[in-house]
């Protein structure tokens, strides 16, 4: 059965810092990976997507996501956050239907 | 280029009531899907409908129904509503599962 696990509910980062949101996926068949946002009363904004290809995926807001086959992996990540890339990260994966990770708050404080 | 739009925003209704909420994906999108969001729970898949049929389904009770009309507008239905039915309902269109747009969601609450 397919699934996705985010490792980390909660990922409190200073404005500026480096931040990775880690997702893994468990499937028997090839994936589609997808990342969202989440802002308060809205409803999701796909970041990036993983169909085939370039391993390395680059998205909008400067974030970009690494498929890693041999891991099972699909980690996002930004270089240097800023205050309005707080919210909640989403990590799914389509082999039928959109599955979805239990989501990852990211907190940015200045 | 119009993106996908639900309606009503927010809804609150009375217990054992019945509820239904629209989506109209993006044009030319023939994919619809709806999903649950609780706090509890997260994000839970309902049901997705292709060219008014339906292709997949969650593990919701028989309560919870859709239907996809030809111009690929969608309806979700709750019937004999119940306080843990509370919940952001977002509907998501697709161009042939390679992408999910979503709309910003109907807040249901029942009290």
């Amino acid at each position: 059965a397919q699934s996705v696990t985010q490792l980390d509910s909660q990922v409190p980062v200073f404005e500026e810092a480096p931040v990775e949101l880690r997702c893994n996926y468990s499937s028997s068949v090839s994936v589609y990976l997808f990342w969202y946002v989440q802002y308060p009363n809205q409803g999701l904004q796909l970041l990036l997507k993983y169909l085939s290809g370039s391993t390395l995926v680059k998205g909008i807001n400067g974030f970009e996501a690494e498929f890693n086959k041999s891991q099972t992996s699909f980690h996002l990540r930004k270089p240097s956050v800023h205050i309005s890339d707080t919210a909640e990260y989403f990590c799914a994966a389509n082999t039928d239907k959109l599955i979805f990770g239990t989501g990852t708050r990211l907190q940015v404080f200045p | 280029k119009a993106g996908v739009t639900q309606t009503p925003r927010y809804l609150i209704k009375t217990r054992g009531q019945q509820v239904t909420l629209s989506c109209s994906p993006i044009s030319g999108h023939r994919s619809v899907s709806w999903y649950q969001q609780t706090p509890g729970q997260g994000l839970q898949f309902l049901f997705e409908y292709f060219s008014e049929t339906q292709r997949n389904k969650g593990n919701f009770p028989g309560r919870f129904s859709g239907r996809q009309f030809s111009n690929s507008r969608s309806e979700m239905n709750v019937s004999t509503l119940e306080l843990g039915d509370s919940a952001l309902y977002l509907c998501a269109s697709s161009l042939e599962g390679y992408g999910y747009t979503f709309g910003s969601g109907t807040r249901l609450t029942v009290v």
